[in-house]
């Protein structure tokens, strides 16, 4: 389908694991991204993943790439409370600039 | 660091009114791109542009056009601003590993 696919919430306590699924759209994008948007503020990169590699960790995130099943995951390690706002992943199909967002993973840290 | 600013913060306008948004950037960067952002839509491409004088219309162009006539700005105009215009506007461009940076958002309340 055209959509890149995004569970609406999540809710995870402070200190616990989160992790955010995402279903992308053409398997042959080069790039899947993580964005994260704090509230009335724009979209921050986070983190991304060229499509020949199954896993990137950096600090705190690690993303997961299955290419067969189009699937990406995020995982955030020991959440905080400042870890609260909306993730959207997004991919670039080969030969355009247009990206593709999902719908965006509201996650909620509770303390 | 990239830096992309949007001239408001916060816009209020009357059903009618013509809109400017302005978006600047300070990378040299030659695309740039003008989505919004709906709640339960994720977002939404407008329009993008790839150069100097050069747009391509995204995936919801009705009732919008845009301008670039330097490569560090990009701006977007409402003809006759709509209340179904109310929404999030947020500007990016695109540097290295394909990687879009977003400025803060402009949001705009039609009345």
């Amino acid at each position: 389908g055209e959509d890149v696919e995004q569970s609406l919430f999540l809710s995870v306590r402070e200190g616990d694991s989160s992790v955010i699924n995402c279903t992308y759209t053409d398997s042959s994008s080069t790039y899947l991204y993580w964005y994260k948007q704090e509230p009335g503020a724009g979209l921050q990169l986070l983190t991304y993943i060229f499509s020949n590699m199954d896993m990137k960790q950096d600090q705190r995130l690690t993303v997961l790439l299955n290419k067969k099943d189009k699937h990406l995951s995020l995982r955030i390690a020991d959440t905080q409370t400042g870890d609260s706002a909306i993730y959207f992943c997004a991919e670039i199909p080969p030969g355009t600039y247009k990206y593709i967002f999902g719908t965006g993973t509201r996650l909620k840290v509770l303390a | 660091d990239v830096k992309v600013t949007q001239s408001s913060r916060y816009l209020v306008k009357r059903t009618g009114e013509k809109v400017f948004l302005e978006c600047v950037q300070d990378m040299d960067h030659e695309n740039m791109f003008w989505y919004r952002q709906d709640p339960g839509l994720g977002l939404r491409l407008i329009y993008f542009s790839y150069d100097v004088k050069m747009k391509e219309k995204g995936d919801i162009p009705e009732g919008y056009s845009v301008s670039r006539e330097k490569k560090e700005r990009f701006s977007l105009i409402l003809e006759s601003a709509s209340t179904n215009q109310t929404s999030m506007y947020l500007c990016a461009t695109i540097g290295g590993s394909d990687t879009q940076y977003f400025g803060p958002g402009t949001r705009l309340t039609v009345l």
